[in-house]
């Protein structure tokens, strides 16, 4: 079984700092099924980036994403007032079929 | 554009069964993945399952399996989700999400409080 370990667990940063956030494999993942989502209180997650660095419909592109293998990061440039809330990276491929990490908590300093 | 419409809140007893549905338009139904993901108060994300409405094939999380159904109606384009007997454990918000490989598109969520 995959397991995808976040970190860190919160993130404290202001407004327009960038941030750099760090998903760990414990398998080879592939790149082609790694994605990001951003959940913000009281809402559904919305898709961030899929196939390790391509951002979905709408995203800014103050957000993107990198890595390969086992180590995967989302990096956020010029940090919004939006963009402070959970980010969770996702796998999809090896048993169980998805699997999510724990999650990063960015929050303003 | 697509849409996940979701059922509403819930609120059952330990024991009861209970159908929550996912209702979607905007796309062809029968040609996309449709998956369940669970999210306990204060929680992460976990996967429970999805299926493939074109011919109902089914993939579990193991954690999952045997704990809930899953089935689609290809004549109204929805999603199902079943109970058979809930416990505390499932109270959650239950989200429909949309693909293979990644989720890209999500429903607003259906909370079910278990509460005797």
């Amino acid at each position: 079984e995959i397991v995808l370990t976040q970190s860190p667990g919160t993130l404290s940063l202001s407004p327009g700092e960038r941030a750099t956030l760090s998903c760990r494999a414990s398998q080879s993942v592939n790149s082609r099924y790694l994605a990001w989502y951003q959940q913000k209180p009281d809402q559904a997650p919305r898709l961030l980036i899929y196939g390790a660095s391509s951002r979905a419909t709408g995203i800014p592109d103050r957000f993107s994403g990198s890595g390969s293998g086992t180590d995967f990061t989302l990096t956020i440039n010029r940090l919004e007032p939006e963009d402070f809330a959970v980010y969770y990276c996702q796998q999809y491929g090896s048993s169980p079929l998805y699997t999510f990490g724990q999650g990063t908590r960015l929050e303003i300093k | 554009e697509v849409q996940l419409v979701q059922s509403g809140a819930e609120v059952k007893k330990p024991g009861e069964s209970l159908t929550i549905s996912c209702m979607t338009s905007g796309y062809i139904f029968t040609n996309y993945w449709i998956g369940w993901v669970r999210q306990m108060p204060g929680k992460g994300l976990e996967w429970m399952g999805t299926i493939y409405p074109g011919d109902s094939d089914t993939r579990n999380s193991p954690s999952f399996q045997g704990q809930v159904t899953m089935s689609a109606d290809k004549s109204i384009s929805t999603a199902y989700l079943h109970w058979g007997s809930l416990t505390a454990s499932d109270t959650a918000m239950y989200y429909c999400v949309r693909g293979s490989g990644n989720f890209d598109y999500w429903g607003q969520g259906t909370l079910v409080t278990v509460s005797s």
